[in-house]
């Protein structure tokens, strides 16, 4: 069973620029979550999608979004891209949402690995 | 705040010898913890997984412990290889253990040598 892929796998942008991170789920799994991964700050959480729907958003600013397809594939992007933003961008995706009586097994992806110049 | 706090922030060891990461969190309430391994420039691969009446659970040479009252947990690694460097992350989840509820340790960098 294939697992998380995630496309592509390194980018290099300028600033104002804008970028397209792509996620496929492991098949079967209809949620998917995404993270920023910087080497001081740990992951922080962006967005949870389930059945194209946006669930939960972390703490970014508007220029970070995403969305969820009907095949659950998503997509995540970055416009007026700032220096800051240089990151490694991990997708995760789970069979299910998380209900308050069950925890929810999360399989993330290898990564994108952004640098903003 | 929530917060998941790692020591050490990094370490080395020799081949074969064993070693204890810790975890402290201030997460309430609190539904699981989590440990994961992260290979240099690969996504987070779980290790365990522990609900709140847990105490230990181990998946090979990982073993992980929850003290849920003191709120620490550790992960030992017995006869450490060499395949056991990478980063490992303490996560701990909400009451609800959706995306948006886990909180994240910054983890303990391993690196083990010949």
């Amino acid at each position: 069973k294939a697992g998380v892929t995630q496309t592509p796998r390194y980018l290099i942008k300028t600033r104002g620029q804008q970028v397209t991170l792509s996620c496929s789920p492991i098949s079967g799994h209809r949620s998917v979550s995404w993270y920023q991964q910087t080497p001081g700050q740990g992951l922080q959480f962006l967005f949870e999608y389930f059945s194209e729907t946006q669930r939960n958003k972390g703490n970014f600013p508007g220029r970070f979004s995403g969305r969820q397809f009907s095949n659950s594939r998503s997509e995540m992007n970055v416009s007026t891209l700032e220096l800051g933003d240089s990151a490694l961008y991990l997708c995760a995706s789970s069979r299910r949402a998380a209900t308050r009586q069950s925890y929810n097994e999360q399989f993330f992806g290898p990564g994108t690995r952004l640098t903003v110049l | 705040k929530n917060q998941v706090e790692q020591s050490p922030q990094s370490l080395i060891i020799l081949e074969g010898k064993n070693c204890t990461l810790q975890c402290n969190y201030t997460v309430s309430p609190f539904s699981n913890l989590r440990w994961y391994k992260q290979d240099t420039g690969r996504g987070p691969v779980s290790l365990t997984i522990m609900t709140f009446s847990e105490n230990t659970k181990s998946n090979g040479r990982y073993t992980a412990t929850l003290d849920a009252d003191t709120k620490q947990s550790s992960l030992h690694i017995t006869a450490s290889q060499l395949s056991d460097s990478a980063s490992y992350i303490c996560v701990v989840s909400g009451d609800t253990g959706t995306a948006s509820k886990l909180t994240f340790g910054t983890g303990t960098r391993l690196q083990v040598t010949l």
